[in-house]
């Protein structure tokens, strides 16, 4: 699997955009995007993903550069339930994930 | 999507025993994955559980240590042998199933076990 580099922490305002940015410059063709999230105690939570083109879903916006080698996640209006670990992995499917340090978000009132 | 139910949530264990930790999910699958999160820390893959054969286990992870059994496509069980302090952490189940109307797939996670050896 591709490697990924995350910022280690980010703080966002509650209620404003959450941009959490990842490199993953050795991406094959073939490899997904993938954006997952820890909320403290808790399991990894999906949030979204990608091949390519830009997704969106009731989460979370996914933007893919043109190139793939980086990528943003987008929490268009954070709220304090959205501080949790989140993890950028690209992969093929039906491959373990290999998860990385991520990004500590912490959403402040 | 799949529903997964991990057994026990949480347990204070002796140095020395064993534990067995169940993973039961609410439809058939067929990649199951045993991952180790130490306080702090992020999540390490043990191993992959596999139907009908032994399971397959990742760098610094061994049968001994780590028994797995996956009987049937709905479950699977993990267990930490002779624990010691250094066993403390949480111990997730997770699954792969193919997201509907692609080749790609998604991973669910149960929550956990939280396991404390004294």
């Amino acid at each position: 699997d591709a490697k990924t580099t995350q910022p280690p922490s980010m703080d966002c305002a509650e209620g404003r955009a959450a941009n959490l940015p990842c490199n993953h410059s050795t991406i094959s063709g073939n490899e997904y995007v993938y954006w997952y999230r820890q909320i403290h105690s808790q399991g990894p939570q999906y949030i979204i993903h990608g091949l390519k083109n830009n997704e969106t879903n009731e989460m979370a916006s996914l933007i893919i550069t043109e190139d793939r080698k980086s990528s943003t996640l987008i929490l268009p209006h954070a709220t304090l339930r959205d501080t949790a670990v989140y993890y950028c992995i690209v992969r093929r499917g039906y491959q373990k994930v290999t998860f990385g340090t991520g990004t500590k978000l912490q959403v402040i009132p | 999507s799949a529903v997964i139910s991990q057994k026990p949530s949480r347990d204070i264990c002796q140095r020395g025993t064993s534990l067995t930790i169940q993973c039961q999910v609410d439809s058939q699958v067929t990649m199951m994955f045993w991952y180790r999160q130490q306080p702090g820390q992020s999540l390490t893959l043990i191993a992959t559980a596999n139907q009908g054969s032994e399971a397959t286990y990742e760098s610094g992870f061994v049968i001994d240590k780590f028994p797995i059994s996956r009987p049937n496509l709905t479950f699977s069980t993990l267990t930490v042998s002779n624990m010691s302090p250094e066993d403390s952490s949480i111990y997730l189940c997770s699954v792969e199933t193919q997201k509907t109307g692609g080749l790609n797939t998604e991973a669910f996670f149960g929550q956990g076990t939280r396991l404390t050896v004294v």
